[in-house]
Parts: C-alpha cells; sequence; structure tokens
C-alpha cells in the first residue's frame, strides 16, 4: 500500500489556474471512479473538497474540479485565491478495500 | 454533523492507549468510519476503518496486529486501541465519517498523541 505520488509543491498567481497530480497504480487510482481531495490549512483538519474524481461536496466553490485519465488523478484550481494556499491531499479506494492518500501538496499563491 | 475525538497524550514505548470518537448529528449506525493520522510536519495517513455493524474491519497492512478499530453504535462511539506503540506511532489522530470510496465527510478535529520516554 504506497502512498500516491504527488509533487511536493506548486505555484500560482492569483487569478491563475492551476493543477496537482496525483499518480497511482491499477490497484488504486486507475481500479475505480473512487478519487477524493482534501484541503488543509497549517493546524487545522483537512477539508473534503471532491469525491468520486470531480464531484463537490455542497459549498464548495465550482473552481475546484477533479479528473482522472488511467492510474494519474488530477485537481484543477481556476481563478486562484490568496485563500487557496493551503496543503492538498488526494486519497483513492483499493482494491483491498482499503484507502490510501497521497504525499500531499504545498500550493503556494503568489 | 460532529466528530469529537479524546483519548490522546503522553504514552511511553511499548504503552497502550484507546482512543475514542463521540459522533453527534447523524445516524452514527448508518456509516463507516475511519481513523486517519498525521505525523508532525507530515501527510495524511488512513489508518483503518469499519463497517456499520462493525462485521467487516481494514487496516492499513502495516499496523494490523497492533491496532483495533471498534464501535458502539449505542454510544454513538468509534474507538482505536493501540497496542505496542512505538516513536512512530506520534501523530494526529483524526476520526472521520465515510462515504463510498472515501472519507473525511466531514473530519474531527484531532487528538495528539505523542509516544516517547
Amino acid at each position: 500500500q504506497s502512498a500516491l505520488t504527488q509533487p511536493a509543491s506548486v505555484s500560482g498567481s492569483p487569478g491563475q489556474s492551476i493543477a496537482i497530480s496525483c499518480t497511482g497504480t491499477s490497484s488504486d487510482v486507475g481500479a475505480y471512479n473512487f478519487v477524493s481531495w482534501y484541503q488543509q490549512y497549517p493546524g487545522k483538519a483537512p477539508k473534503f473538497i471532491i469525491f468520486d474524481v470531480n464531484k463537490r461536496p455542497s459549498g464548495v466553490p465550482n473552481r475546484f474540479s477533479g479528473s482522472k485519465s488511467g492510474n494519474t488523478a488530477s485537481l484543477t484550481i481556476s481563478g486562484l485565491q490568496a485563500e487557496d494556499e493551503a496543503d492538498y491531499y488526494c486519497c483513492s479506494y483499493t482494491t483491498s478495500s482499503t484507502l490510501v492518500f497521497g504525499g500531499g501538496t504545498k500550493l503556494t499563491v503568489l | 454533523v460532529q466528530l469529537v475525538e479524546s483519548g490522546g497524550g503522553l504514552v511511553q514505548p511499548g504503552g497502550s492507549l484507546r482512543l475514542s470518537c463521540a459522533a453527534s448529528g447523524f445516524t452514527f449506525s448508518a456509516y463507516y468510519m475511519s481513523w486517519v493520522r498525521q505525523a508532525p510536519g507530515k501527510g495524511l495517513e488512513w489508518v483503518a476503518n469499519i463497517k456499520q455493524d462493525g462485521s467487516d474491519k481494514y487496516y492499513v497492512d502495516y499496523l494490523k496486529g497492533r491496532f483495533t478499530v471498534s464501535r458502539d453504535n449505542a454510544k454513538n462511539s468509534l474507538y482505536l486501541q493501540m497496542n505496542s506503540l512505538r516513536a512512530e506511532d506520534t501523530a494526529v489522530y483524526y476520526c472521520a465519517r465515510d462515504r463510498v470510496g472515501a472519507t473525511g465527510d466531514p473530519w474531527g478535529q484531532g487528538t495528539l498523541v505523542i509516544v516517547s520516554s
């Protein structure tokens, strides 16, 4: 059960779009459409922002979107805002009926 | 919906600790529930989850045998029994409600476990 692979950091300017990748295997990301994403501010609990690859819980701005191709999922944030600066984690359901997280990506808004 | 963890603290290596999570605001018995941990300065790590009636439990491979997840639906409570604790188990432990194929909808505030002599 190796962690999913995410870039350690990404950055973008206000108003721009950024994408964070999340690479797994055919036993997790590639197996099902069960990829979720979380936003976490320092010292706070994570927040659920995407589920089932591309669905948003109520209250999450539509600037946040998800996609998947093969064993790689992506989170895209469009119209970047200062408040988006946080850590982002992906998570996938696996063929062993467990869950596995990515290592996390620190988003810096320049 | 509210999840409130308790039971964290300082424990010596080799010791045991039982974490609790009190759930409210939803029908606890209708949901899978998970434990997720986060070591200081590190990423999220899924630990275990448990089926609605407690009949199925799943664990990350390397914690099987040391950690045990359980629940009491009559008390709307989730538990994590942690034995043979090691320094590397030091982390904030979060309780989270699952949905199909995911967790964290929502999360508790976490409880800090420190394993140190």
